[in-house]
């Protein structure tokens, strides 16, 4: 089974600090997703990445930065936290052939911005 | 941008009935995915619709598209109270870099009462 691992399961951080959340799959997947959950409104993209070195701004990257260096590799750092990036991150791979691939999950980090 | 949205929002039943949940999309779509997601957990996915398949069944899910009214349901059978989560409809219908981007609706909440 393809297996998707997020760094840390609870993170908590002060505001104005330098946050990087990782996320490593083990799969060879081409497609790399950061995705936040929030109460009510679901799961909005933040960035995503379809080949190494290669990134592209989802619905909401305004705060965010991604790093993709290597392929299995895949990072969110918010470049000074605020308290409004309180939430849900969630981390997802899948392969690129086709379309209608599905995405594998990791279990998510509850990032706390105090 | 929201492209899937669930109905309803939230639903509660009895162990042994029948559980259905319903996304409405915006725009066509070559594919549809159900999730799944238990409380604090990653998304595990349940089953792929493509756009020329009416009809799809595994195990005690059964997922309709209806292509012309932009939906789909997904129908749970003698549920049980493990199904207790939240499920969560992806569409595709945006495209980038030779991949495409799954959109993710709210989601149903489900309580499966023992």
């Amino acid at each position: 089974d393809v297996k998707v691992t997020q760094s840390s399961r609870y993170l908590v951080k002060r505001t104005g600090e330098k946050v990087f959340l990782e996320c490593v799959q083990d799969m060879d997947h081409e497609n790399m997703f950061w995705y936040r959950q929030d109460p009510g409104l679901g799961l909005r993209l933040i960035y995503f990445s379809y080949d190494v070195k290669m990134k592209e701004k989802g619905d909401i990257p305004e705060g965010y930065s991604v790093s993709r260096e290597k392929k299995e590799r895949f990072s969110l750092i918010l470049e000074s936290a605020s308290t409004n990036q309180t939430s849900m991150y969630l981390c997802a791979s899948s392969p690129s052939w086709g379309y209608g691939e599905k995405l594998f999950f990791g279990s998510g980090t509850q990032l706390s911005v105090l | 941008s929201q492209q899937g949205e669930e109905d309803p929002q939230a639903l509660s039943i009895q162990e042994g009935e029948n559980a259905t949940m319903n996304c409405s999309y915006k725009t066509s779509i070559n594919n549809l995915q159900w999730y799944r997601q238990n409380s604090g957990r990653g998304l595990v996915h349940l089953i792929l619709i493509r756009s020329n398949e009416r009809e799809k069944h595994s195990g005690r899910l059964r997922v309709t598209l209806d292509t012309s009214k932009k939906s789909s349901s997904l129908l749970i059978t003698a549920s049980r109270a493990a199904d207790t989560a939240s499920y969560f409809c992806a569409t595709d219908a945006n495209k980038s870099g030779g991949s495409y981007i799954p959109t993710f609706g709210r989601g149903t909440s489900l309580i499966v009462h023992p």
